[in-house]
């Protein structure tokens, strides 16, 4: 069945150090959402990415979808304390399916 | 805002009970998931419906797990009987889905422990 792998697990940062999380599909997606999880929260979507290639920008938050569609990243620039929790990618195989494969996710912390 | 609601939001119970745990979807939202989050096995689906009808639930256990939805207001999982390793969130997410996929609505979650 259809894998999601994503990488790193957990992440410990500075304050204001750059953060990345990938997002790796074994099958060709038809697009790839992102969603936070604050700590004791649900899972919050923050973008989908349709398009072979596609950037998308959310204030320091910049998101990629590569060009054969099986990968995805996430960065964050200059992290703050406001940015921990837990980034999940998920992708959507496409027609005829109705589901997301999540990966497990990347924790971030941030020491002030 | 329009929101997920699930109920209850906490569950203690001994190992044997029953446990009924529901779900109102997003109004007009056609398409209702089940999740189990664990720290070892992350976001797992377990069942999912469109327009009430359920169109997957094998990741659910089927000896002890079921899902309905007996109207577009309210989807249930029960698990009878409840064992220890059921222990978990379980969350509800709701979307849209017609032409493409849309972005899961989460509720808050339902966290259960099985003594």
């Amino acid at each position: 069945g259809q894998q999601v792998m994503q990488i790193p697990q957990y992440q410990h940062v500075q304050e204001g150090e750059d953060f990345t999380t990938y997002c790796n599909s074994s099958t060709t997606l038809s697009n790839i959402q992102w969603y936070k999880q604050r700590p004791g929260g649900h899972p919050v979507f923050l973008i989908q990415l349709v398009k072979s290639g596609e950037v998308k920008k959310q204030k320091r938050l910049t998101f990629q979808f590569g060009e054969a569609k099986k990968n995805s990243s996430l960065h964050i620039t200059a992290t703050q304390t406001t940015d921990v929790g837990t980034y999940f990618c998920a992708g959507w195989l496409g027609a005829g399916s109705y589901q997301l494969t999540f990966g497990k996710g990347t924790k971030l912390s941030v020491i002030p | 805002d329009a929101r997920v609601t699930q109920t209850p939001r906490h569950k203690v119970t001994e190992m044997g009970q029953e446990v009924t745990m529901r779900c109102q979807p997003i109004l007009g939202h056609n398409t209702v998931f089940w999740y189990r989050q664990t720290m070892m096995q992350g976001l797992e689906l377990l069942a999912y419906f469109r327009n009430r009808a359920p169109l997957d639930d094998s990741g659910m256990p089927k000896d002890r797990f079921s899902a309905e939805m007996p109207d577009a207001t309210l989807a249930t999982l029960k698990i009878q009987p409840s064992e220890p390793r059921d222990s978990a969130v379980y969350f509800c997410a709701s979307g849209y889905t017609a032409t493409g996929n849309q972005p899961q609505h989460f509720g808050d979650g339902t966290r259960l422990s099985i003594l």
